[in-house]
């Protein structure tokens, strides 16, 4: 079964870090981009961060950069993301996802059940 | 590019017809647009992609179409389990950007 599971979730202070983790199973990730979105209690989706493949490029919301990293590891199926100098509004439920496109973007056609980081 | 979803609610009855529309800022190169359908505590799930291809297992009852700066979902005849938030995605270039959601519900 073609599936994505994240964890590492959870509270942290003001100011402090967390590192997501994101594990693939059904499928090799170094063929594919992959991405964070998130979600805040009760708004909308919002796309966070996401790389390449072979983990050459990556890019970022504007409210994330400087503090978040994303990265993979290929020979471990895994996809990451290092949060630091969290701030309340980073307070969401933190989805990982497939994008297919080898060339291009493609929409993203597998999601983890997401895991949850709370800021307070 | 910036993605404006309406209504922001929809109620409606089940066999009616769902019309949902998104509006982009600017044209979607390549039609790459995609629509989601997510349900209270669930992840989203792929719908539609390049505005009017159905994603694996999706019923023919949901619809995609439009182009440029356009776009519409529509549901033909609202079944129980369509009751959901609905978002659209742009994925021309980063930043990956979502619509605000528009929520259909029972009426």
């Amino acid at each position: 079964e073609v599936q994505l599971v994240e964890s590492g979730g959870g509270l942290v202070q003001p100011g402090g870090s967390l590192r997501l983790s994101c594990v693939a199973s059904g499928f090799t990730v170094s063929g594919y981009w992959m991405t964070w979105v998130r979600q805040a209690p009760g708004k909308g989706l919002e796309w966070v961060a996401n790389i390449k493949p072979d983990g050459s490029e990556e890019y970022y919301v504007d409210s994330v950069k400087g503090r978040f990293t994303i990265s993979r590891d290929n020979a471990k199926n895994s996809l990451y993301l290092q949060m630091n100098s969290l701030r309340v509004e980073d307070t969401a439920v933190y989805y990982c996802a497939r994008d297919p496109g080898a060339l291009r973007y493609e929409a993203f056609d597998i999601w983890g059940q997401g895991t949850m980081v709370t800021v307070s | 590019i910036v993605l404006t979803q309406s209504p922001g609610t929809l109620s409606l009855s089940p066999g009616e017809r769902a019309t949902l529309s998104c509006r982009a800022s600017q044209s979607v190169y390549r039609s790459s647009l995609a629509w989601y359908q997510q349900k209270p505590g669930q992840a989203p799930r792929l719908l539609i992609f390049g505005a009017s291809s159905r994603a694996n297992g999706i019923p023919d009852r949901f619809s995609g179409g439009g182009s440029g700066t356009d776009f519409t979902l529509t549901i033909s005849r609202l079944e129980p389990d369509d009751f959901a938030v609905y978002y659209c995605q742009h994925y021309v270039s980063s930043p990956l950007t979502f619509g605000g959601g528009t929520k259909v519900e029972i009426k």
